[in-house]
């Protein structure tokens, strides 16, 4: 059964360093998200991807943030700058349609130190 | 979206159904009931979902109520692997964004 893929699965960096997360989503799948989770809170949107373009953002995801599909397969969020607030299991989804239900992968926690 | 009204935690003995209620009295004619669950510090899985009409798969039944203000998930026969976080999510079908609330913990106990 076809599943999204997130690489690292654990990331520490430092702050103030920019970071990539990796994510490869369903092959036939045509919309792409970002979610994130803080140790014991809610799973929050970040961001959603179609077409080649930002379909919808929250407000967490400011100008430090930002997402590319810089090939078929691969699906990223970068943090420019990181914050020590920004360390949380960030999880990738898609969905093959915007009112389809949507396939989460298992996440990268991201440590900020 | 609509708002959802879970309860906080549920236990359920294994081998017995486990009946998850999700309250969304504010759901509007173009919204659907979608359930998720999160396995402890795992990505969320879909489950089902439905729109007016009960709705069942492998892995449960959804039944949403004839006014649609509410649904409860069954999970027929629960293992011990079905101990997770559960969320009952409404949703149109303009965006595609899932809004989590905190969901109900089951505990699915020998």
């Amino acid at each position: 059964e076809p599943e999204v893929t997130q690489t690292p699965s654990h990331q520490v960096t430092q702050m103030g360093q920019e970071v990539i997360l990796r994510c490869v989503p369903i092959s036939n799948h045509l919309y792409f998200y970002w979610y994130r989770q803080i140790l014991g809170q809610k799973v929050e949107f970040l961001v959603s991807f179609y077409n080649n373009e930002i379909s919808e953002k929250s407000e967490i995801f400011d100008d430090q943030f930002s997402v590319e599909r810089p090939d078929g397969s691969n699906f990223t969020l970068k943090i420019r700058s990181t914050k020590l607030e920004d360390s949380a299991m960030y999880f990738c989804a898609s969905s093959r349609q915007g009112d389809y239900e949507q396939y989460f992968g298992p996440g990268t926690r991201l440590t900020v130190t | 979206d609509a708002k959802t009204t879970q309860p906080t935690s549920m236990d359920c003995a294994e081998g017995r159904a486990a009946n998850l209620p999700c309250n969304h009295s504010t759901i509007s004619g173009n919204e659907y009931v979608y359930w998720y669950r999160q396995i402890h510090s795992q990505g969320p899985q879909y489950i089902i979902h439905g729109l007016k009409n009960n709705e069942t798969n492998e892995m449960a039944s959804l039944i949403i109520t004839e006014d649609r203000k509410s649904s409860t998930l069954i999970l027929p026969h629960a293992t011990l692997r079905d101990t997770a976080v559960y969320y009952c999510i409404v949703k149109n079908n303009q965006g595609g964004k899932l809004i989590f609330g905190q969901g109900t913990e089951l505990s699915v106990k020998p």
